[in-house]
């Protein structure tokens, strides 16, 4: 069945570090693929999406393009803030109506000053 | 607009006992789901609707009953609580397009003892 997988946290960093969170992705069709993020206490919301091969999402300095050869849409930052300290959540809708997300396991990332 | 909304938000069941969590949104998402988040598993997807009068079962639908006769309310009842079921529960909705963004509730902290 349909699955993602992600890298295992935590990821520890300092400020102005640069982030990659390696997402990859099992699935048939063409899924759509999501990027959430969750502060602490708090529910999830989205951070960026990527709807077919090669689309790159984008939001608050995070990227993630959507790679169909390599089925990853791995998630970059070029400088973390101690505000991104969160936990990140790679996910894919399939291509049939009606279905809701599969997520993987999360991440979390913590960011010291 | 209030979103998706939860109640309650804390709440501690004995074993055996019954409870409903409530979810309702007022965005007139046609898409209702309820997920499960436990340490380490990432969120995974209990019940989900496509639209009043239609339900459908997700990855871990044991345990638990939904009925959806609004667009509005999606309520999730827990039949006879169980101490595997201490989680947090979150509610989801969405519209009928499927790149559409999920919108998540706050969630709901569970405690079965």
């Amino acid at each position: 069945g349909d699955s993602v997988t992600q890298m295992e946290g935590p990821v520890t960093l300092s400020e102005e570090a640069f982030l990659t969170i390696n997402c990859t992705y099992t699935a048939t069709g063409y899924p759509s693929l999501f990027w959430y993020v969750q502060y602490p206490g708090e529910g999830l919301q989205l951070l960026l999406k990527a709807t077919k091969a090669d689309d790159k999402g984008s939001n608050k300095g995070f990227e993630a393009t959507y790679r169909k050869e390599t089925t990853s849409f791995h998630l970059e930052k070029g400088s973390v803030q101690v505000s991104d300290s969160a936990v990140y959540f790679c996910a894919l809708r399939r291509w049939q109506a009606g279905t809701a997300l599969i997520f993987g396991k999360g991440t979390t990332l913590s960011v010291s000053s | 607009n209030a979103g998706v909304t939860q109640t309650p938000k804390f709440q501690v069941l004995k074993t055996g006992q019954s409870m409903t969590l409530q979810c309702a949104q007022d965005m007139n998402h046609e898409y209702m789901s309820w997920y499960r988040q436990d340490p380490g598993m990432g969120l995974r997807l209990i019940h989900y609707s496509v639209g009043a009068g239609i339900t459908d079962q997700g990855e871990v639908p044991n345990g638990y009953n939904v009925s959806r006769s609004t667009t509005e309310d999606f309520p999730l009842r827990l039949l006879s609580a169980a101490p595997s079921q201490t989680s947090v529960y979150f509610c989801a909705s969405r519209n009928r397009t499927l790149t559409y963004e999920q919108y998540f509730g706050p969630g709901t902290r569970l405690t079965v003892t």
